[in-house]
């Protein structure tokens, strides 16, 4: 079983649907939590990042983490085709540098 | 301003070839990362450059993999003897200070070892 999993979708939904992305994790000494987005042909870009639990919100996308149930989860509100992309979830024990990430959610916003 | 660059963008090479992939952090940043993605999977971490030196390279595969980063800024991946398991787009990252969880990524190379 990996430490991190997510569905690889593809995720397909109409224009300003909402749309809920998740991950599961196993090692409950994760504290840091990070939603990229990754274009096609392009490196990852950091959405949100999230401390412990609770939620986060900037502008359109609201990040929630639930510690109790090793269980995060990605919200994007009014959605727009240029939302498509694959989004990953990636994580860490510490402030340091090895994220572990999960294997990326393809989303796919219909005009 | 500038984020980060790699090159080449595509690396096409034959089983048991040399490679070296570059990466242009962004100026002043002081930690740097290597990463490897295969497709339908997240980055994989490779190693991490605090200035010069590798803190840690404990992601590297195997004795084929090799990176330096000699002045603090650029660095290069190295991979010797190339397999076709190598087949991956490199991500290279970089962040202001060692240890900030916000990484800036490249774009990445394609490498494909035939």
């Amino acid at each position: 079983q990996k430490e991190v999993e997510q569905d690889p979708g593809p995720l397909s939904v109409p224009e300003g649907a909402i749309v809920s992305l998740n991950c599961t994790y196993s090692n409950s000494a994760f504290q840091y939590f990070m939603w990229y987005r990754q274009y096609s042909r392009k490196g990852p870009e950091l959405l949100m990042y999230t401390y412990s639990s609770g939620n986060k919100e900037d502008g359109r996308f609201t990040a929630q983490v639930d510690k109790s149930s090793k269980y995060i989860s990605l919200f994007i509100r009014d959605s727009q085709p240029s939302d498509s992309a694959t989004y990953l979830c990636a994580m860490s024990a510490n402030s340091n540098y090895q994220l572990i990430w999960g294997a990326g959610t393809k989303l796919i916003i219909k005009p | 301003g500038a984020g980060v660059s790699q090159t080449p963008s595509n690396k096409v090479t034959e089983k048991g070839k040399y490679v070296e992939l570059r990466c242009d952090p962004i100026s002043g940043h002081t930690a740097l990362y290597w990463y490897r993605q295969s497709l339908g999977q997240g980055p994989e971490f490779l190693i991490y450059f605090q200035g010069t030196g590798a803190a840690d390279d404990s992601g590297l595969p195997n004795d084929r993999f090799f990176a330096v980063r000699p002045e603090g800024s650029v660095s290069t991946l190295k991979i010797q003897r190339t397999e076709r398991g190598d087949s991956a787009v490199y991500l290279c990252a970089s962040s202001l200070n060692p240890g900030d969880n916000e990484q800036f990524f490249g774009p990445g190379t394609r490498l494909t070892v035939l």
